[in-house]
């Protein structure tokens, strides 16, 4: 069971805009910045967001983060089927004094 | 451009040891924190591991803590995990990251993993 909790699925139809959440606490998203990476099948885990809403270069301005309080959103706007894919949130946990991936969200393309 | 390639992965008894590396190219190495982190099937990743630039600063989770060791070598552009006492649930695909250098601890690029199983 992962400390930061994520929905196991998502799902959405070309161009529409999905949400992925990732809550945590006061201990981890509560007091530090937030990630995410998109991992794609057979595939190594690709950077997509950094400090809470921080693009990495080459990333589309399509995907968006953002944080409020204990709780982190990756949203991903005008959906593409290559979209489909496993999302993970991950961030620094002060209580267990390390870092941390939330379980992963599964986001299908309809 | 950036490049990591693991190296070192296999079929190890329970008890056993296993030694992985992680060879670097395409940046300045000995700048970087670098990091191990693993995946199991349908699971999210797990940091395993990270090592600061100059190696003072090192960090394990309680459930490898005592039993892996990670190393690196800014001469040879490498990064090693010395893996020892392996249970079955340290079977995982193991991954080298790079720590970004503004990035607030995120690592920006992964290898494509080592394959790690431990059964009898």
């Amino acid at each position: 069971q992962s400390v930061l909790t994520q929905p196991p699925s998502a799902s959405g139809t070309p161009g529409q805009r999905v949400t992925i959440s990732c809550s945590g606490s006061h201990s981890n998203i509560g007091s530090n910045t937030v990630s995410w990476y998109q991992q794609l099948p057979g595939a190594a885990p690709k950077f997509l967001m950094f400090s809470n809403d921080q693009r990495p270069s080459g990333v589309p301005d399509r995907f968006s983060g953002s944080k409020s309080g204990t709780s982190a959103s990756l949203a991903i706007s005008g959906l593409q089927s290559e979209d489909e894919a496993d999302y993970y949130c991950a961030t620094w946990d002060d209580s267990l004094k390390g870092p941390i991936f939330g379980g992963g969200t599964k986001l299908t393309v309809l | 451009q950036v490049q990591l390639v693991e190296s070192g992965g296999g079929l190890v008894k329970p008890g056993g040891s296993l030694r992985l590396s992680c060879a670097a190219s395409g940046f300045t190495f000995s700048d970087y924190y670098m990091s191990w982190i693993r995946q199991t099937p349908g699971k999210g990743p797990e940091w395993v591991s990270y090592i600061s630039s100059g190696g003072p600063i090192i960090y394990y989770p309680d459930s490898v803590k005592g039993r892996f060791t990670i190393s690196r070598d800014d001469a040879k552009n490498s990064l090693y995990l010395q893996m020892t006492s392996l249970r079955a649930e340290d079977t995982a695909v193991y991954y080298c990251a790079r720590v970004g250098l503004h990035t607030s601890m995120a690592p920006d690029y992964w290898g494509q993993g080592t394959l790690v199983t431990v059964s009898s």
